[in-house]
């Protein structure tokens, strides 16, 4: 079955980098999904990658995957006090039609001053 | 700004009332998606719509009733609900594409309070 785990808490300091973990354990070819959700707010797609690629870089955000570990992260350069949030990582098997997601706990980042 | 958009932001009913939470799109996704969401806890998929036919029923109480009356809109009929049901409801639509998954995107969400 699908699985998806997250470390539940971070802390870093304004502009160090945070990495944010995840692993899962579908073994078919799937997407992986990072989404944000901020206080009050849904959830905001911030990238996404398929399970055939190692890497995807979008300006301050770096998606790095380990197929063989089925471990996925996200790394955060030049953290900032907006980034602080609740990262969720999602799985969605590759299927014909539309997805269906496997969510991870959310991991809440806090960045302070 | 998100390109989904849910109304209300906030509902507060009875458990005897009847109520309708409302989501729009106009990005012409052809699946759209029903969440609930407890404090500090992942969504939860309740149903899925695919070229406005039901697809999943997440075995969801029969107190929520989907509808999907065109492309751009999906509702969720509430009736008789329970405190347990307060929670954040959320709408998401993706584009359907046999070759490959599309992202799903969310809207903000409807607050919802059981008294």
């Amino acid at each position: 079955g699908e699985d998806v785990e997250q470390s539940l808490f971070l802390s870093v300091r304004e502009g160090d980098s945070s990495v944010i973990n995840c692993t899962y354990t579908d073994s078919s070819s799937t997407y992986l999904y990072w989404y944000k959700q901020e206080p009050g707010a849904g959830l905001q797609l911030l990238t996404y990658i398929f399970s055939n690629m190692d890497m995807k870089q979008d300006q301050r955000l770096t998606v790095l995957l380990n197929k063989k570990d089925k471990h996925l992260s996200l790394r955060i350069a030049d953290t900032q006090t907006g980034d602080s949030a609740i990262y969720f990582c999602a799985e969605s098997p590759m299927n014909s039609g539309y997805s269906t997601l496997t969510f991870g706990k959310g991991t809440m980042l806090l960045v302070s001053p | 700004d998100t390109e989904v958009t849910q109304t209300p932001k906030h509902l507060v009913m009875g458990m005897t009332n009847k109520k309708s939470l409302k989501c729009e799109q106009h990005m012409g996704h052809r699946a759209m998606y029903w969440y609930k969401q407890k404090a500090k806890k992942p969504p939860e998929l309740m149903f899925v719509y695919s070229y406005e036919k039901l697809s999943i029923n997440e075995s969801v109480p029969s107190r929520f009733s989907p509808e999907c009356p065109n492309s751009s809109l999906l509702n969720l009929h509430l009736h008789a609900l329970q405190p347990e049901d307060s929670a954040l409801y959320l709408c998401a639509s993706s584009q359907v594409d046999r070759g490959s998954n599309q992202p799903q995107h969310f809207g903000d969400g409807t607050r919802l309070s059981i008294l």
